[in-house]
């Protein structure tokens, strides 16, 4: 039973540029999390998102990131037009359904040029 | 708002010490708590989930509490490995959504 699969694992990208962060949600969820660890912060939660449908985005930064999980594929988190602050690392998470506990992936790193 | 803050931040022991790691929240309305470990640049491991209604759950070596009351939760380590030697995160569900502290770095040294 594969768990959350995130992909790539590493990313990088020069100013500008736009960055697709993906994840599979482990079989049977149907819940999906985004959550940014910066450089030696703790992780914040960005977005919550069930099949077609943004749940929770108060974690969203107001421009250049947007996300979406589809009803086939899996859940993209989208960086348009990068900046170096954007280097971080980025978790996925899901579960069944809300208040279970959540499963992470091994997250993806983005490095910005 | 939800706060959680962890302490210690850092914390370096020898080999076989028993270690406890502090968590408290703000707001003791909460779902459930959840510790993590965290390897560099490594993905989260759930280690124990405790839900609102249990004061602890225990695995292996790990034991960890909570007391809504106080809004604080500990984990306990018995007798430390080098194994062990990650960052501890402890994280609060609220709603729809986990707070994270922002860990404790644990070295245990041969």
């Amino acid at each position: 039973n594969a768990g959350v699969m995130q992909n790539p694992r590493h990313l990088v990208r020069r100013r500008g540029q736009e960055a697709r962060l993906r994840c599979s949600p482990m079989k049977g969820h149907s819940h999906v999390y985004w959550y940014r660890q910066l450089p030696e912060e703790g992780l914040k939660f960005m977005v919550y998102l069930q099949k077609e449908n943004i749940i929770d985005e108060s974690g969203m930064p107001k421009e250049r990131f947007s996300a979406e999980f589809p009803k086939e594929g899996p859940s993209i988190l989208r960086i348009q037009q990068v900046v170096r602050g954007d280097s971080a690392a980025y978790f996925c998470a899901s579960s069944p359904s809300p208040n279970q506990p959540q499963h992470f992936g091994d997250g993806t790193r983005l490095s910005i040029l | 708002k939800q706060e959680v803050t962890q302490i210690p931040a850092a914390l370096s022991v020898p080999e076989g010490e028993n270690l406890v790691l502090n968590c408290s929240f703000t707001d003791s309305a909460i779902y459930n708590l959840q510790w993590f470990r965290q390897d560099p640049g490594k993905g989260l491991t759930s280690l124990l989930l405790i839900q609102s209604s249990q004061r602890e759950q225990t695995s292996g070596r790990l034991n960890a509490s909570l007391d809504k009351s106080s809004g604080r939760s500990t984990l306990y380590i018995a007798a430390s490995q080098p194994g062990d030697s990650a960052t501890y995160l402890c994280a609060v569900y609220n709603t729809d959504k986990l707070i994270f502290g922002t860990g404790t770095r644990l070295q245990v040294f041969p």
